[in-house]
């Protein structure tokens, strides 16, 4: 399966700030990405799909103003959370799909964003 | 639309005691994609399986067991002989074919006692 790097593991910053999360695709080029959110012992909930080389998807509700999505190349996705207040404190994490016949995504280690 | 259900939210077993975490599915796809996932408490989410739609024979790896029963819209995970390192929160997750967005289930929280 593909290997997936998630940078940082762990951010704490003060409300107002913005901060920048990685997600690379270390062994496979991946066209499509996802960024998930997940509340403590909750679900993941699907925030939007990265294309590499367009504009990203968003799912319903989600601002895309406030989460910045870049997929400028086939191994890197970067999300920002601008403006960040504490209640965007969450678990961010990232997946890289492997697509056609496969379909499998595979998962980054997630961010843990703490906004004082 | 697709829907998950892992109506297990906590289970708690002894160590080497058998455990079977469930999932039921909805979706009007003829063809998808069903898929367990596990979560230590590091956080990464782990692949452990896919099943086709149309694939209904049960998969066995190692102390693993997955149960696809299509006519009751179930695919159920066995671990065999528990093992405290199975300690994790476990999801059931359901993707249309073609369509590679999943819908992940609440999670069951499966935990071993020593």
């Amino acid at each position: 399966g593909a290997v997936v790097s998630q940078h940082p593991s762990w951010v704490i910053c003060k409300s107002g700030t913005s901060v920048k999360i990685e997600c690379r695709s270390l062994d496979f080029q991946a066209t499509t990405m996802f960024w998930y959110r997940q509340f403590p012992k909750q679900s993941l909930m699907l925030m939007a799909t990265s294309n590499e080389g367009s504009k990203a998807t968003y799912e319903q509700g989600v601002e895309k103003d406030k989460f910045l999505i870049n997929h400028a190349s086939l191994t890197l996705s970067t999300l920002t959370v601008t403006s960040a207040h504490p209640e965007d404190s969450s678990f961010y994490i990232c997946s890289v799909a492997t697509g056609g016949a496969k379909n499998i995504q595979y998962f980054g280690a997630g961010t843990r964003l703490s906004v004082l | 639309a697709q829907k998950v259900t892992q109506a297990q939210t906590e289970i708690s077993v002894v160590e080497k005691e058998d455990v079977t975490l469930d999932c039921v599915y909805e979706t009007r796809d003829t063809t998808y994609y069903l898929f367990w996932y596990k979560q230590p408490p590091s956080g990464e989410l782990v692949f452990l399986i896919r099943r086709n739609s149309f694939d209904e024979q049960n998969e066995i790896s190692g102390r693993y067991s997955w149960n696809f029963q299509k006519s009751t819209s179930s695919f159920n995970f066995t671990i065999t002989a528990s093992q405290v390192v199975d300690s994790a929160v476990y999801f059931c997750a359901l993707s249309g074919f073609g369509n590679e967005k999943l819908t992940f289930g609440t999670g069951t929280r499966l935990t071993i006692i020593p």
